[in-house]
């Protein structure tokens, strides 16, 4: 089975540039979260999507940050107009979580995306 | 708001030696312990989990034990190898139904020499 996937796997931008990130995760899914870290600090959530839909996008730093997952499969996270302080890896992971139950599903790691703006 | 704690790196020990790597928490609810390890060029793996106070999580030599009373999930092995070299990340979930976010430390990066 494979598992959570992301594209690119390193990518330089100029300040001011669009980038879009994919991930893809493991089939059948139903949840995909986006995490963040920046300059070796910790990693910080982002949001959290249950299928297609937005179930937590608390962390979400900014309005140049767009976050999309079209019919709850792969998602797409979009920086525009990209900042100096965008940098960092960006990881997705998905989680096959059965909501209203106590049981805590492990997250699985895409390798990450490693985003430089210069 | 929840936070994780975690001692600072890097850590360089020699093949064999014991590890500990410290971690506490603080948390505004009853948390899920977990450690996290990134080996390089690699996405993050659960390395090991603990759900209540005093459960004790397992894998691959390394163990950790959730105490409550002093809030924290320090990891431990006994006796390190090179492969271990890798950032380990200790993290906290709070469950609230739909809420189900990894709270994460910093990291601590630990290189094995021969």
């Amino acid at each position: 089975e494979a598992g959570v996937t992301q594209f690119p796997s390193h990518s330089v931008i100029e300040k001011g540039q669009t980038v879009t990130l994919r991930c893809d995760p493991i089939s059948g899914h139903d949840n995909l979260y986006w995490y963040r870290r920046v300059m070796g600090k910790e990693i910080k959530f982002l949001l959290h999507f249950v299928k297609e839909s937005k179930q937590d996008e608390s962390g979400m730093p900014n309005n140049r940050f767009l976050a999309e997952r079209t019919g709850g499969t792969y998602s797409t996270l979009k920086v525009q107009p990209a900042e100096l302080e965008d940098s960092g890896v960006y990881f997705c992971a998905s989680s096959q979580d059965i909501p209203g139950t106590y049981f805590i599903y492990e997250q699985y790691f895409g390798p990450g995306t490693r985003l430089t703006v210069t | 708001g929840d936070s994780v704690t975690q001692m600072e790196g890097p850590v360089t020990l020699s093949e064999e030696a014991f590890l500990t790597i410290n971690c506490t928490y603080t948390a505004t609810g009853y948390p899920s312990l977990f450690w996290y390890v990134q080996y390089p060029g690699e996405g993050l793996q659960l390395l090991l989990k603990a759900t209540k106070a005093d459960d004790k999580g397992s894998n691959k030599g390394f163990e950790a034990t959730y105490r409550k009373e002093t809030t924290s999930f320090h990891l431990e092995k006994g006796s390190v190898q090179v492969s271990d070299s890798a950032v380990y990340f200790c993290a906290l979930i709070i469950r609230n139904f739909g809420n189900e976010k990894l709270t994460f430390g910093t990291g601590t990066r630990l290189t094995i020499i021969p």
